[in-house]
Parts: C-alpha cells; sequence; structure tokens
C-alpha cells in the first residue's frame, strides 16, 4: 500500500509568480486536505477536496486554489505569490472526510 | 488567534522518564483532540485522540488526558524512548469528525539517553 505522497520536495518562487503542487492520495483514499505550516507554526487547514468537489476551506484568499482529479490526487495552485507564501505545503488523505487523515512529507515552498 | 495553544516550544527529558507535554484551547465547541508526532522530513503520524466524552484515553505508553472545565489537555509518554524525540502536535475538532483539524504550534521533544 502507496502512502501520500508530494512532488516537488522543494521549490523556490519568486514574488508574483503562480506555483502548482501535487498530491497523490493513499490507495483507496477519496479526500484530500491541504495545509499550510509557516516557520514555527503548527500546520494551517487550506481546504478539503472529496470526491472532486471542494468540500471546506480555511481563511485563505481566493488565490488558492485546487483540484482533485477522478483518481482522487489533487493539486494547490497558488498564484500570485508573496513573501508570506513561504511555507511548507502538507497534503492529507482520508478515506471520507470525518476519517483518519494521513499526511504526506510536504513540499517546502520558498518565495524571494 | 490561536485556538489551540502550546505554550512550551521545547522539552527535554531523560531516557526511562515520563513526558509530559501540555495543551490549551479556547473553542468551547471542539469535541474531538488527536495528537500527533512529526520526525524531520515526514509529515505529521497520528498518534492517539480523545472525545470530549472521556477525559482519558490510554494506548501503550502514551496516555492522553482531558480536563474539559479547563480546555486543557496533556499526553503523557511512559517510559519515554530516545525514538521519541520528534515534535508534537495537539490538534482540536469540531463535530467529532477528523477534519479540519487545528492545530497548536507544537512542542518538540528531546529525550536524552
Amino acid at each position: 500500500e502507496t502512502g501520500v505522497t508530494q512532488s516537488p520536495t522543494h521549490l523556490i518562487k519568486t514574488r508574483g509568480q503562480q506555483v502548482t503542487l501535487r498530491c497523490s492520495s493513499q490507495s483507496g483514499h477519496n479526500t484530500v486536505s491541504w495545509y499550510q505550516q509557516a516557520l514555527g507554526q503548527g500546520p494551517q487547514f487550506i481546504f478539503q477536496y472529496y470526491r472532486e468537489e471542494e468540500n471546506g476551506r480555511g481563511n485563505f484568499p481566493p488565490r488558492f486554489s485546487g483540484l482533485q482529479f477522478p483518481n482522487y490526487s489533487s493539486e494547490l495552485n497558488v498564484n500570485a505569490l508573496e513573501l508570506d507564501d513561504s511555507a511548507l505545503y502538507l497534503c492529507a488523505s482520508s478515506l471520507g472526510v470525518d476519517n483518519e487523515q494521513f499526511f504526506g512529507p510536504g513540499t517546502r515552498l520558498t518565495v524571494l | 488567534d490561536q485556538q489551540v495553544k502550546q505554550n512550551s516550544p521545547s522539552l527535554s527529558v531523560q531516557e526511562g522518564r515520563i513526558s509530559i507535554l501540555n495543551c490549551d484551547y479556547t473553542n468551547s465547541m471542539f469535541d474531538y483532540f488527536l495528537w500527533y508526532k512529526k520526525y524531520p522530513a515526514e509529515g505529521p503520524t497520528f498518534l492517539i485522540s480523545i472525545s470530549s466524552i472521556k477525559d482519558k484515553n490510554e494506548d501503550g505508553r502514551f496516555t492522553v488526558f482531558l480536563n474539559k472545565s479547563a480546555k486543557h489537555l496533556s499526553l503523557h509518554i511512559v517510559p519515554s524512548q530516545p525514538g521519541d524525540s520528534a515534535v508534537y502536535f495537539c490538534a482540536a475538532t469540531l463535530n467529532s469528525g477528523n477534519t479540519p483539524l487545528v492545530f497548536g504550534k507544537g512542542t518538540r521533544l528531546s529525550v536524552i539517553a
């Protein structure tokens, strides 16, 4: 059974650019949640996708958007990058919206 | 506005002793609480949880205590082992579900051999 994987591991962007982060959910999981973990902080909920539909969103601006595909993998897109977007982005998958979440290793984004 | 607070950024404990990690919350609507452990370069992994209808839950060396009136929970690890060295996050949810998780800032535990 393959766990949650994320790509890329690290990336560096400049302010104003756009970025796409990818997540492959654990086999059989139909729900993906994304979290942002800034340095020295705990992970903060961005949004959740269940069966390709957004199912809840945290306090993040619209320039944070996402997609979930029929195979339940997911993308997080961030437009007009700001310096404060520098963080570790974590993806978590679960079987259903209220079941235990399994986290991937994260993508570390640095915005210069 | 931090709804889940872990006021100790770090904790050092001798191997074999008890580790006690504390967590406070402000939102009285939270009814399910979880602890996650995170090693460097890995995602958080679920450790133990407790529903608001209980005041204690035990799983091997790990016990979580909940004091609803004080809005406080703690994680006890007995005995502590060097492999327990990690960052521990306290998290809370509404409606007895697992999402969305509201995390504290974490406590870095170092278990010294």
